[in-house]
């Protein structure tokens, strides 16, 4: 099971509006990487964090990977009725054991 | 565009029957994982592998899961028998474990998944 908190767990929003999501652990984590994951389809890679502090932009799409290394964010700014999916957040340590969250299943109303 | 491909797309089987599951990596990438997505579990890892090598699967319940690499660029994982209590979208993913090379290191690449229902 997951050992990432991820919240919120679902979010309603209206296009145009910005989006933010996060992710805590009690572990620290040396990378954390946002996933979406549209129906039928495998999580594809959005951003990638690799160090304390780092803010990255993919588009509209802004993630930062937290200070004390236990959380990260992502935004997502002016939403558009295909940012709908489930949004996960993976964290990983020394290995090539990823943890991942719940997810943030976000629903855009045109 | 390099992609994980995965096949079956979906399996509906009976109960007892043996499953298996085919996994096709990113060329040029060494590690393979094998997850199980259920809405009550979330992604749960399964086993993965560096260099073909297994490296870790204590995710998988060993008296019916079993997971190989023949080769680069085969990854299997087979149940028998199969349960009701396996059904579940089954991922493969494959990074790369190295700081150089293509791709970004330190991630994964999914495949579309293979929808398991067991009747």
């Amino acid at each position: 099971g997951q050992q990432l908190n991820q919240s919120p767990q679902s979010m309603f929003i209206q296009e145009g509006e910005d989006v933010s999501m996060n992710c805590t652990s009690s572990s620290i984590f040396n990378t954390w990487l946002w996933y979406k994951q549209e129906p039928g389809e495998g999580p594809v890679l959005l951003i990638a964090l690799y160090k304390a502090g780092e803010l990255t932009s993919n588009g509209r799409l802004t993630a930062q990977f937290g200070i004390t290394r236990k959380d990260s964010f992502l935004n997502i700014s002016a939403s558009i009725p295909s940012d709908v999916g489930i949004y996960f957040c993976a964290g990983r340590y020394n290995n090539n054991d990823m943890r991942f969250g719940a997810g943030t299943r976000l629903t855009v109303k045109p | 565009d390099a992609r994980v491909t995965q096949t079956p797309r979906h399996k509906v089987t009976e109960m007892g029957q043996e499953v298996t599951m085919r996994c096709q990596p990113i060329l040029g990438h060494n590690t393979v994982f094998w997850y199980r997505q259920t809405m009550m579990q979330g992604l749960e890892l399964l086993a993965y592998f560096r260099n073909r090598a297994p490296l870790d699967d204590s995710g998988m319940p060993k008296d019916r899961f079993s997971a190989e690499m023949p080769d680069a660029t085969l990854a299997t994982l087979k149940i028998q028998p199969s349960e009701p209590r396996d059904s579940a979208v089954y991922f493969c993913a494959s990074g790369l474990d190295e700081k150089t090379g293509t791709g970004l290191p330190d991630t994964q690449y999914f495949g579309p998944g293979t929808r398991l229902t067991v009747l």
